[in-house]
């Protein structure tokens, strides 16, 4: 089983959608939750870093379940600038950064 | 403004020859990486420094080298060992290295074999 797994998708919806991604980890001991950003050929950036209690930013929501070992991420209201690939990132259990995992990414496509 | 410089953009290599990826940083971050990205595949790291003058191997370490002699500064050579070198290369770097901060990404260098 890989340490972090993502639907790659391609998930094409039409403008003003609601889209769901979940990204499932395999190590119990994670700490830490990130929803990264990334454009064709582009530099990964952050979207959003994932709480417990679950976090919201405008039109994006971040939900972790602990239980089940997955991730959310919810964008209400889709927009054509959305589209992207999103990253799923969660660290091994451990402090340092350079045990963070990063998924493959799923492919959001938003269509007039 | 502050950010990532990583040159360059589009990078060639033949056969047998070492190349050498730069990455610069003025964010003022003690911590940098080094990742490699396959299409469809997560970014994987290929080394790590947490301060000037140390760095230690990240997954996929073998068939690359770096160096860190100044805080600004992690070039990444990838050398004649590395038998499949074709990727985008993304520098990033963080405050300190703890696993809750953001990373900071330079537009990576896309390389491919002539």
């Amino acid at each position: 089983r890989k340490e972090v797994e993502q639907d790659p998708g391609p998930f094409n919806v039409p403008e003003g959608a609601t889209v769901a991604f979940n990204c499932t980890y395999s190590n119990s001991a994670s700490q830490s939750f990130f929803w990264y950003r990334q454009d064709c050929r582009k530099e990964p950036k952050l979207l959003m870093s994932v709480y417990s209690s679950g976090n919201e930013d405008g039109r994006f929501t971040a939900q972790l379940n602990r239980a089940s070992q997955y991730i959310s991420l919810l964008i209400r209201d889709s927009k054509l600038s959305d589209s992207a690939t999103y990253l799923c990132v969660v660290n091994g259990g451990k402090g340092s950064a350079r045990q963070l995992t990063f998924g493959s990414g799923t492919q959001l496509t938003v269509l007039p | 403004d502050g950010g990532i410089t990583q040159s360059p953009k589009y990078l060639f290599r033949k056969e047998g020859q070492n190349v050498t990826l730069s990455c610069e940083q003025n964010l003022n971050h003690d911590a940098m990486y080094w990742y490699r990205q396959d299409p469809g595949q997560g970014l994987r790291l290929i080394y790590y420094s947490q301060i000037v003058n140390d760095f230690q191997k990240g997954d996929i370490a073998e068939g690359y080298s770096v160096s860190r002699e100044k805080k600004e500064s992690f070039p990444l050579t990838v050398t004649s060992a590395q038998k499949n070198p074709t990727a985008f290369y993304l520098c990033a770097s963080s405050i300190s290295g703890d696993v809750t901060e953001k990373l900071f990404f330079g537009s990576g260098t896309q390389l491919s074999v002539l």
